[in-house]
C-alpha cells in the first residue's frame, strides 16, 4: 500500500521560498500509475490544487500559482518536491501531497504539514 | 470563490439519508465524468469516497453513492451514522487552464 509523507519547515518568512518534500513508500514513484500532486488548505478554508508532476518530469500547475510554483521529482529517492517562491501570509496553509490517478481523483493523501508564513 | 458550488452545511439524524450537491458548468462537472468526493474529519487529511461520479474505492461503505445530472453532481449518504459527521468536498476535472477544481466544502452535522 502506497503511503505519502510530507516534510519541511513549518515556518517561512515573507518573501522567502517555501520548500516541501513528499516521500513515497510502499511503491515506486516511477510506476507510471499516478501523477504526484500538491494541494493546500488555508486554516478554516477549502482545498486548492497547486499542481502535479509525472515521474517523467511533466508538470501541470494551477494558473493562479504558476508564476511562483515549481514541482520536481527525484526518482532515485522516491520523492517529489514543492517550491513556492515569494510567499506571503496568504500562503499559510496545511500542505498535502497526494497521488492523482488516471481517474482524475486524489486517492492517497499524506497527513499534511502546516506551513506558517510569518516574520 | 470556489469554482464548484456546494451548500455550506447539511444535517440529518442517524439512520436518515442526506444529499450534498455540487454545481459547476459544462466545462467541468457537466462535461466530464471525472467528479470525485472527499470526506475530511477535523485535523485529518481528506479521504477519497467517490471517483468518476459514482465509483467507490475499496473499503468505502456502500451507504455512500454518487450521481450526476447536467452540471450538478450529488453525494448521497444513506443510513447516516455519527462517524459520517465531517466536511465533504467535491472536485472535478475542468477543461479550463486550471485543470482541477474543488467545491467550497459542505459541513455535515449528524444530529
Amino acid at each position: 500500500q502506497v503511503q505519502l509523507q510530507e516534510s519541511g519547515p513549518g515556518l517561512v518568512k515573507p518573501s522567502q521560498t517555501l520548500s516541501l518534500t513528499c516521500t513515497v513508500s510502499g511503491g515506486s514513484i516511477s510506476s507510471g500509475d499516478y501523477y504526484w500532486s500538491w494541494i493546500r488548505q488555508p486554516p478554516g478554508k477549502g482545498l486548492e490544487w497547486i499542481g502535479y508532476i509525472y515521474y517523467s518530469g511533466s508538470t501541470y500547475y494551477n494558473p493562479s500559482l504558476k508564476s511562483r510554483v515549481t514541482i520536481s521529482v527525484d526518482t532515485s529517492k522516491n520523492q517529489f518536491s514543492l517550491k513556492l517562491s515569494s510567499v506571503t501570509a496568504a500562503d499559510t496553509a496545511v500542505y498535502y501531497c497526494a497521488s492523482f490517478t488516471m481517474s482524475r481523483a486524489f486517492d492517497i493523501w499524506g497527513q499534511g504539514t502546516m506551513v506558517t508564513v510569518s516574520s | 470563490q470556489s469554482a464548484l458550488t456546494q451548500p455550506a452545511s447539511v444535517s440529518g439524524s442517524p439512520g436518515q439519508s442526506i444529499t450534498i450537491s455540487c454545481t459547476g458548468t459544462s466545462s467541468d462537472v457537466g462535461g466530464y465524468n471525472y467528479v470525485s468526493w472527499y470526506q475530511q474529519h477535523p485535523g485529518k487529511a481528506p479521504k477519497l469516497m467517490i471517483y468518476e461520479v459514482s465509483n467507490r474505492p475499496s473499503g468505502v461503505p456502500d451507504r455512500f453513492s454518487g450521481s450526476k445530472s447536467g452540471n450538478t453532481a450529488s453525494l448521497t449518504i444513506s443510513g447516516l451514522q455519527a462517524e459520517d459527521e465531517a466536511d465533504y468536498y467535491c472536485s472535478s476535472y475542468t477543461s479550463s487552464s486550471t485543470l482541477k477544481v474543488f467545491g467550497g466544502g459542505t459541513k455535515l452535522t449528524v444530529l
